[in-house]
């Protein structure tokens, strides 16, 4: 069974310009979560998604949102980057709906360099 | 303010060597907590603890739940070059909004 999948590995982007992230589950998971890992800060709980819908979500900026399609893919985007939303994020997936947070596989990340 | 504090931040030992590692907690709502192994980039689970005082084991690894006292531990017996990683501790917190608290880590890393 593939693992989790995310899109693209590396990135760099400018201050101000947006980005979006994808992150494929592994297949038959439904719920999708998102991370920020910095030196500075560790790893940081973005959302959850379940079904097309955010269950849970951290303590981040509107500017940090994220959407979940039918096919469980999910979409994270940054709007109005800061050099400081430069991070490795990282995305997981679970089967378990009703624990989504405990039973997670963690995908490669995405490497964001933000100029 | 929910805070998962990890100690220590780092640890060098040799090959053989038995290691501890800390992980409190200070949250509300209290669901779980879980131990991560992060080698490279994705971290990998090891442990989920819910209950005080069950151990969990695997292999050379167990961990162990003090909700009383509001932490964990982490044990490593007979150290190996490949236990080389940081170890993350995580506290799931339930309620309307659940969240996961991560602590910043412990790198071991183990010498031959």
């Amino acid at each position: 069974k593939a693992g989790v999948t995310q899109t693209p590995r590396y990135l760099i982007k400018t201050r101000g310009q947006q980005v979006t992230l994808s992150c494929s589950p592994i297949s038959g998971h439904r719920s999708v979560s998102w991370y920020q890992q910095t030196p500075g800060q560790g790893l940081q709980f973005l959302f959850e998604y379940f079904s097309e819908t955010q269950r849970n979500k951290g303590n981040f900026p509107g500017r940090f949102s994220g959407r979940q399609f039918s096919n469980s893919r999910s979409e994270m985007n940054v709007s109005t980057l800061e050099l400081g939303d430069s991070a490795l994020y990282l995305c997981a997936s679970s089967f378990f709906p009703g624990g989504g947070l405990e039973t997670q596989y963690f995908g490669p990340g995405t490497r964001l360099l933000v100029l | 303010e929910d805070k998962v504090v990890q100690s220590p931040l780092s640890l060098v030992v040799h090959e053989g060597d038995t290691v501890t590692l800390n992980c409190s907690y200070e949250v509300t709502n209290f669901r779980s907590l879980l131990w991560y192994k992060q080698e490279k980039k994705a971290p990998t689970f090891l442990f989920m603890l819910t209950s005080s005082g069950i151990e969990k084991k695997s292999g050379r690894l167990s961990s162990i739940l003090d909700k009383k006292e509001l932490f964990s531990i982490l044990n490593i017996t007979a150290t190996q070059t490949g236990d080389s990683a940081v170890y993350l501790c995580a506290v799931v917190t339930g309620g309307s909004q659940g969240n996961l608290i991560f602590g910043k880590g412990t790198k071991l890393s183990v010498k031959p």
